[in-house]
């Protein structure tokens, strides 16, 4: 077990609504990212947080959005749902040094199905 | 030139047999290589990970070769049991930017 944990672990929404998703990192950790993976398919990249501020994002729309809290625990918000939106949510935590990033450790994901 | 592109897509070996599991990259800027296993319904786990500057790394039964002039990352499973099917996923980040780019996915299925 990697000691991330993610809620809920499986979510039913219909398109055009918002869902809210959780992350709580593994203890020691300062950043999150978040992952899109869609089934058969290897995780997409949506972006990072590190220190309450986005640190990087991949190719998704804005109505991808994020937040990380001062305990380093995360939240994935997507507004405006669409039907290709349906996949496995992935969160992973890690430790940013100076001297670099440490291997990102994947929580179980939230399955997210949008009708 | 962000791609990381994995082969074969599935894979199906007996007990005991060495799968092996292909990755080819583009950009000569990536410098971490991790290798991930996922059974279904569950997130990513690491499995083993390599830099540039080292050729091959071994851990128990999963090693990596890691071919710099090539572009080319393989993992091996020595010994493989049952337990090991599951999906197998090469990746690899740049120096910096902490986005891993993976890849497709290999699935694995080893028969007893």
């Amino acid at each position: 077990e990697t000691g991330v944990t993610q809620s809920p672990t499986h979510l039913i929404k219909t398109r055009g609504q918002q869902v809210t998703l959780r992350c709580s990192s593994q203890s020691g950790h300062n950043t999150v990212s978040w992952y899109q993976q869609a089934l058969g398919q290897g995780p997409q990249f949506i972006f990072q947080y590190y220190r309450e501020e986005e640190n990087g994002r991949g190719n998704f729309p804005p109505r991808f959005s994020g937040l990380q809290f001062p305990n380093y625990s995360s939240e994935l918000n997507v507004n405006a749902l669409e039907l290709d939106d349906s996949a496995l949510y992935l969160c992973a935590s890690s430790l940013v040094r100076a001297g670099g990033q440490e291997t990102q450790y994947f929580g179980p994901g939230t399955r997210l199905l949008v009708l | 030139q962000q791609q990381v592109k994995q082969s074969p897509q599935s894979l199906i070996v007996q007990k005991g047999g060495i799968p092996i599991i292909n990755c080819a990259y583009e950009n000569t800027a990536f410098d971490y290589f991790p290798w991930y296993q996922q059974f279904p319904g569950k997130g990513p786990a690491l499995l083993i990970a390599i830099r540039p500057d080292v050729s091959e790394k071994k851990e128990g039964r999963f090693t990596i070769s890691f071919n710099k002039s090539a572009k080319q990352f393989s993992l091996h499973i020595m010994d493989s049991q049952p337990g090991d099917s599951a999906t197998y996923f090469c990746a690899a980040s740049f120096p910096g930017t902490y986005k891993y780019i993976f890849g497709t996915g290999t699935r694995l299925k080893v028969l007893a």
